[in-house]
């Protein structure tokens, strides 16, 4: 499976836009680019996938490079609640098992 | 709605001890998989099943069992507990075990091995 990178840490102010990028520079046109996140004491949460085209939903946006080689979450309007560790996973399209890989991921920090 | 269920979530063993680490889910979910959470590092799969019946290794299943006699219940089974084993436990389903699925994460098992 590709790798992605990740910055260790990020902080935001309460209310403002948050965008947290990630590196896939090894993908290949099948992996699959998916964001969960971990609020502290709970088990991940899914957010957000795409294949090439942005993506919108509830929870955030997710924006994909032309060249499909990075990716960037964004939180349109931070909140407290925000706070986790924010994981940018690929996964094959004919994955095996369905397993996530998952990296160390952004600690996201927000502050009021 | 309950989703992902995992019981128990808090549990203190003996070296040598075996016990059984509970999953179920009511989503009618094909794909059910546990992971392992060690301080300060990403999740780790261990085993994992694509229905019931079928089950599968992941990354690290070295001194855990798993069976799938139900589509709704997964559960993880320590046969010998070992201090290398304390950890946090999450079971997660999806609906197929497609790549483009979101997966559903319990809450977790909070397990300490002394």
């Amino acid at each position: 499976d590709a790798k992605t990178t990740q910055p260790n840490s990020m902080e935001s102010n309460e209310e403002e836009p948050v965008h947290l990028p990630c590196n896939h520079s090894t993908i290949s046109g099948t992996d699959y680019i998916h964001w969960y996140r971990q609020l502290p004491s709970q088990g991940p949460e899914y957010v957000i996938h795409g294949l090439t085209s942005n993506v919108n939903n509830r929870m955030a946006s997710l924006a994909i490079a032309e060249d499909r080689k990075s990716s960037t979450l964004i939180l349109h309007r931070a909140t407290l609640r925000d706070a986790a560790v924010y994981y940018c996973i690929l996964r094959m399209i004919y994955n095996q098992g369905g397993k996530l890989i998952f990296g160390q991921g952004t600690e996201l920090s927000v502050k009021p | 709605n309950a989703g992902v269920t995992q019981t128990p979530k808090f549990q203190v063993l003996k070296t040598g001890q075996s016990m059984t680490l509970q999953c179920a889910q009511d989503m009618n979910h094909e794909y059910m998989s546990w992971y392992r959470q060690d301080p300060g590092m990403g999740l780790r799969l261990i085993h994992y099943s694509v229905g019931a019946g079928i089950t599968d290794q992941g990354e690290v299943p070295n001194g855990y069992n798993v069976s799938r006699s139900t589509t709704e219940d997964f559960p993880l089974r320590l046969l010998s507990a070992a201090p290398s084993q304390t950890s946090v436990y999450f079971c997660a389903s999806s609906l197929r075990a497609l790549s483009n699925q979101p997966q559903h994460f319990g809450d977790g098992t909070r397990l300490s091995i002394l």
